[in-house]
């Protein structure tokens, strides 16, 4: 069964502290592996879409990063405006234009 | 932001009743998805189109129908509601990738349903 864990479900920093949020998948192939920000009431926003393992890519203080079995978004020096709950989600080749979330981690940036 | 409206954004309903939910794109995009997030749960696929009149079930479809008749709209229907269909429902679309397959979906604002 295609699963995907996010760890830990929150995560307090104090403003500036740099940390990584934990992405962990088990599909049956992976085509695509994506990020999103959601914010209180709100969609979920688009971040970063990875598809190959080693691959990077960067937006202001986050980076994703994926291999074979995770992925990490990192933060670096974190401002109160980047807390949010942070999904990630997968897509099997199998199971094409079906994404697996995982459940998100809350991130709260305190000033 | 994506040209994705969804109406509507609240509805407190009771037990038995049907419900339509509906989802507007402005980005004729072919690919829509219905997805409802749950404590504990995240976020789950209903059912999902990859075309006009084109459908097909996700992970949690029971107890839902969908139809799609113009590019634009995409509904979604409770024929009638259960108490844990309280959630909240997101609209979800795709364009095309190179090659035909789906690429980043772009979620709505959502709708808060509370069924009583």
């Amino acid at each position: 069964e295609d699963q995907v864990t996010q760890s830990p479900e929150a995560l307090r920093l104090q403003e500036g502290e740099s940390s990584s949020l934990n992405c962990s998948y088990t599909v049956s192939g992976l085509r695509g592996l994506f990020w999103y920000r959601q914010d209180p009431g709100k969609g979920p926003e688009f971040l970063f879409t990875l598809y190959s393992a080693g691959e990077e890519k960067e937006k202001e203080r986050l980076k994703a990063t994926l291999t074979k079995k995770e992925s990490f978004l990192h933060i670096t020096a974190p401002k109160p405006e980047d807390s949010a709950t942070y999904l990630c989600a997968a897509e099997p080749i199998q199971g094409a234009q079906k994404l697996v979330f995982g459940q998100g981690t809350r991130l709260t940036i305190n000033p | 932001d994506a040209g994705i409206t969804q109406s509507p954004r609240h509805k407190v309903t009771e037990t038995g009743t049907p419900v339509t939910l509906r989802c507007h794109q402005t980005e004729n995009h072919r690919y829509m998805y219905w997805y409802r997030q749950d404590p504990g749960h995240g976020l789950r696929l209903i059912h999902y189109s990859y075309g006009v009149k084109d459908t097909d079930k996700g992970e949690v479809s029971d107890g839902y129908s969908v139809s799609r008749s113009k590019t634009e709209d995409f509904l979604l229907t409770l024929e009638s509601a259960t108490s844990s269909q309280t959630s909240v429902y997101f609209c979800a679309i795709s364009p095309p990738r190179f090659g035909g397959v789906t690429d980043t979906q772009y979620f709505g604002p959502g709708t808060r349903l509370t069924v009583l």
